[in-house]
């Protein structure tokens, strides 16, 4: 059971925009601006898409953004493209217990 | 353009130690702000922080697995590896090295990882 709960998947048109959330508690997400966002494709490493709630890495398209509220982070994907389907993880610092957590995963589907 | 790659046997025999190391190119094991981190995920499944190792000898390991894993650097060979003993099926996953520049889950370059099946 992962710390982080996320959607275990969602699913959009192209073109669309999609949010994903990801639950923590007070002691996580709701504690630090440490809350990151990871891309992962079939077969390959995941990818950072946000980091410190609302980052971008260089060469991460601005389609994608962050934010937070309370103890739920959320990604949201604009102009959703079919390259975008993938899945997708979130992760917090936890501070001195666990230290890092990862939600469960969500599945995008791009219909 | 930091690059890393993970090696190792990829299958260990239960009760035993998996080894891992991780080559890093393009960048230092040594810089500062940078922490070198293990990361795993059962095929199918979720992601598991493993720990990570910062060069002046900071270490932070996932308490569920603190009692059975050794992070440690090389700074000579710019390798940083991964121990974790007593293995179980349970520990079969493709398992990745990534840097992480905000000692706080911002893993910006990850290896390409390598699977590792515990099995008789």
């Amino acid at each position: 059971q992962s710390a982080l709960t996320q959607p275990a998947s969602v699913s959009g048109s192209p073109g669309q925009s999609i949010t994903i959330s990801c639950t923590g508690t007070s002691s996580d997400v709701g504690d630090y601006n440490y809350v990151s966002w990871y891309q992962q494709h079939p077969g390959k490493a995941p990818k950072l898409m946000i980091y410190d709630v609302s980052n971008r890495p260089s060469g991460v398209s601005s389609r994608f953004s962050g934010s937070k509220s309370g103890n739920t982070a959320s990604l949201t994907i604009s102009g959703l493209q079919a390259e975008d389907e993938a899945d997708y993880y979130c992760s917090s610092y936890t501070g001195s217990g666990t230290y890092v957590a990862f939600g469960g995963g969500t599945k995008l589907t791009v219909l | 353009q930091v690059q890393l790659q993970e090696s190792g046997p990829g299958l260990v025999k239960p009760s035993e130690t998996l080894s891992l190391t991780c080559s890093v190119s393009g960048g230092s094991v040594s810089s500062a702000g940078n922490y070198w981190s293990w990361i795993r995920q059962p095929p199918g499944k979720g992601l598991e922080w493993i720990g990570y190792i910062y060069y002046i000898g900071t270490i932070k390991y996932n308490p569920s697995l603190k009692s059975r894993v050794t992070i440690s650097v090389d700074t000579s060979k710019n390798q940083f590896s991964l121990k974790l003993s007593s293995v179980t099926a349970a520990d079969t996953a493709i398992y990745y090295c990534a840097r992480d520049s905000r000692a706080a889950t911002a893993l910006d370059y990850w290896g390409q990882g390598t699977l590792v099946t515990v099995s008789s």
